[in-house]
């Protein structure tokens, strides 16, 4: 069973703070991803990687940075949180062998910057 | 660029009557499809997948969608709704040209079950 864990289910910081979302997956997956999720917009990708140290831009980067140094964790940062950064961060992995690349979720960071 | 449209961000269902959710996508290219199921407080769990086999999809807790090529509809039904059935309803595409084979979400349905 694929497992995709988050360090936080519940996160409040305050604006001005530097902020870790720290994302790990145990399947030996190459692609992870990171997603904010908001009422009525669904899931707006931020970054994904598809290997060690290679990390793409998504829809909405603006704000963020990511880092991934081992294959099973994927971070993600926000330098200086602002108050429009509150919002439902979601991790994800997949690999790209054999199809149909479906993702597999974590449960979860609900984030509040104040 | 792929999208997908789901018709309807809240839908409301009596226990025991048909869910129907609709999606459309947009992709140039022949699309995998998705629908993921998000539970109060959790994280999206996958109800079944379309990967250009057979059209009529059957996924977990009795839910199916059908393929219309010729309609771009990817719609998930379920006969019967059950109270368990309550809960935020994602459908997405794969971009199969794309590295790291990334997904393109609608903006969620969420559905209410009456008893």
């Amino acid at each position: 069973d694929v497992k995709v864990t988050q360090s936080s289910r519940y996160l409040v910081k305050r604006t001005g703070e530097k902020v870790f979302l720290e994302c790990v997956q145990d399947m030996d997956h190459e692609n992870m991803f990171w997603y904010r999720q908001d009422p009525g917009l669904g899931l707006r990708l931020i970054y994904f990687s598809y290997d060690v140290k290679m990390k793409e831009k998504g829809d909405i980067p603006e704000g963020y940075s990511v880092s991934r140094e081992k294959k099973e964790r994927f971070s993600l940062i926000l330098e200086s949180a602002s108050t429009n950064q509150t919002s439902m961060y979601l991790c994800a992995s997949s690999s790209p062998s054999g199809g149909p690349y479906e993702q597999y979720f974590g449960p979860g960071t609900r984030l509040t910057v104040t | 660029a792929q999208s997908v449209t789901q018709l309807g961000s809240h839908v409301s269902v009596s226990e025991g009557a048909l869910v129907l959710l609709r999606c459309n996508y947009s992709s140039s290219v022949p699309p995998y499809l998705f629908w993921y199921v998000q539970y109060p407080n959790q994280g999206l769990q996958l109800l079944l997948k379309y990967t250009s086999a057979a059209t009529l999809v059957k996924g977990i807790n009795g839910f199916e969608a059908e393929f219309k090529k010729s309609e771009t509809s990817f719609h998930l039904t379920k006969p019967s709704a059950h109270m368990s059935d309550a809960a935020e309803y994602f459908c997405a595409v794969s971009d199969l040209k794309a590295a790291g084979n990334k997904l393109t979400f609608g903006g969620g349905t969420r559905v209410l079950v009456k008893p």
